[in-house]
């Protein structure tokens, strides 16, 4: 498909347990962004990816989250001895560049709805 | 500190009517400003992408206004229609950083 691919769609764990979050961006889109929307909250941005590289992990909530980007293609987001409180929505974008400022639209995916029981 | 505040929260409106939503923002330094549309369990779709020096942008039905003197944008809606109803976020880029606002969910009723 032409659109950014996050999987799995819905994953549900137990406390404690890590995970792993999958996206695969647009072809050719060098930049990655990774988003968290909680419930009734709006979109919380987590870190972002030029190429392989990530500048910027000062928005990663906690020691337990962390990303990477392999490739300059696919990037997991991992997240650690899961809390309750991770339970949200991850979503994840692409753009051609990196957005802030050069104006480049993201496309997002459906993201992946993280259940922590 | 840097915010985004939009509203309404919620705006129900017929199938037909136009509609106008508001954001203001503190952000500083300015970058450039986005409105999105995002359908329940999707992610967000980019209607507008604003930078300072752009007053007006239109996406078909969508109109995006930005002032950047009192910090204030608007996304109007033309002639709505069903599909027109999603939540609308207004995002706000800084440096490096993006700042969200939380939304104006809009129904539109037949």
């Amino acid at each position: 498909g032409a659109g950014v691919s996050q999987s799995p769609s819905n994953k549900v764990t137990e406390k404690g347990k890590d995970v792993e979050l999958r996206c695969d961006p647009i072809s050719g889109h060098t930049a990655l962004y990774w988003y968290r929307q909680s419930l009734g909250q709006g979109l919380e941005f987590l870190i972002y990816f030029q190429g392989n590289s990530a500048p910027d992990k000062s928005g990663l909530p906690s020691d337990r989250f962390s990303a990477e980007r392999t490739g300059g293609s696919v990037s997991t987001l991992t997240i650690q001895r899961t809390q309750q409180e991770d339970s949200a929505v991850y979503l994840c974008a692409s753009s051609l560049r990196v957005g802030m400022v050069s104006n480049q639209p993201q496309h997002f995916g459906d993201g992946t709805r993280l259940s922590i029981l | 500190k840097n915010q985004v505040e939009q509203s309404p929260q919620s705006l129900i409106i017929l199938e037909g009517k136009n509609c106008t939503l508001q954001c203001n923002y503190t952000v500083s330094p300015f970058s450039n400003l986005r409105w999105y549309k995002q359908d329940t369990g999707r992610g967000p779709v980019s209607l507008t992408i604003m930078t300072f020096s752009e007053n007006t942008k239109s996406n078909g039905r969508y109109t995006a206004t930005l002032d950047a003197d009192t910090k204030q944008s608007s996304l109007h809606i033309t002639a709505s229609q069903l599909s027109d109803s999603a939540s609308y976020i207004c995002v706000v880029s800084a440096g490096n950083q993006f700042y969200f606002g939380t939304g104006t969910s809009l129904t539109v009723i037949p």
